[in-house]
């Protein structure tokens, strides 16, 4: 299986201040069709996992624009470019290039 | 809008089989590209991949539990079922089912069921 390590894993941040979380994979994520795979997902306390960024950047519909995705074959980076309290809980990184899809460690987002 | 929800067993006893059942609306599983998968979440920890079943009957599973797991779909109920068998203590998690689009996975998700093995 592909190996998906996350770092940080714990980051305390302030509101209104921009906050990064990198993502790193075993193997590269690009497909056949020439797309990556790499996928951003946020889990609040007590709720299903909600998808935030496809395919490294792309925000899915409703995801607010301060979220944001970059990076290419085997480094990816998830920002945040002003922090709000909404944002509190934990963010998990997964490749579905190759099967089985794997996720990151998670990274547990909370306030100063 | 896209719905899916698990439902099943919330206590399973070891060795036992495990059936969950994922009911789905806004969508299609005969519509070409899509397909609906299985993840789960132990407590406090990741998630990890189950099992994928498309919309021409094609299925993955994770080579970890591919003894353990079966997958099947009825389209006429908008229904997806996975059971896994021998069910041990540390299969205790959340299982979710979502949906997928081609190679986007994960778009949609269900609210969760939480399973607990246990004698």
């Amino acid at each position: 299986d592909v190996v998906m390590t996350q770092s940080p894993l714990s980051l305390p941040v302030t509101l209104g201040q921009p906050a990064s979380i990198s993502c790193r994979s075993s193997q590269s994520l690009v497909y056949s069709d020439g797309d990556t795979y790499l996928n951003w997902f946020q889990q609040r306390p007590g709720q299903s996992p909600r998808r935030l960024i496809y395919k490294v950047s792309n925000r899915d519909s409703g995801v607010p624009d301060r979220f944001s995705g970059s990076g290419s074959g085997t480094d990816f980076t998830l920002t945040i470019s002003r922090v709000e309290a909404e944002d509190v809980g934990v963010y998990y990184c997964m490749q579905g290039t190759h099967w089985p899809g794997t996720f990151g460690q998670g990274t547990k987002v909370e306030l100063k | 809008q896209s719905t899916l929800k698990e439902s099943g067993p919330t206590l399973v006893k070891p060795t036992q089989t495990l059936t969950l059942t994922c009911t789905f609306s806004g969508f299609s599983l005969s519509t070409g590209g899509v397909s609906v998968g299985w993840i789960r979440q132990p407590p406090g920890k990741a998630l990890e991949w189950l099992a994928l079943i498309y919309w021409d009957d094609d299925k993955r599973y994770s080579p970890s539990l591919k003894s353990r797991l079966t997958i099947t779909k009825d389209t006429s109920k908008d229904q997806v079922v996975l059971t896994m068998t021998n069910m041990d203590p540390v299969d205790t998690a959340t299982y979710y089912c979502v949906r997928n689009w081609w190679q986007q996975l994960a778009d949609y998700w269900g609210q969760g069921t939480l399973v607990t093995v246990s004698s």
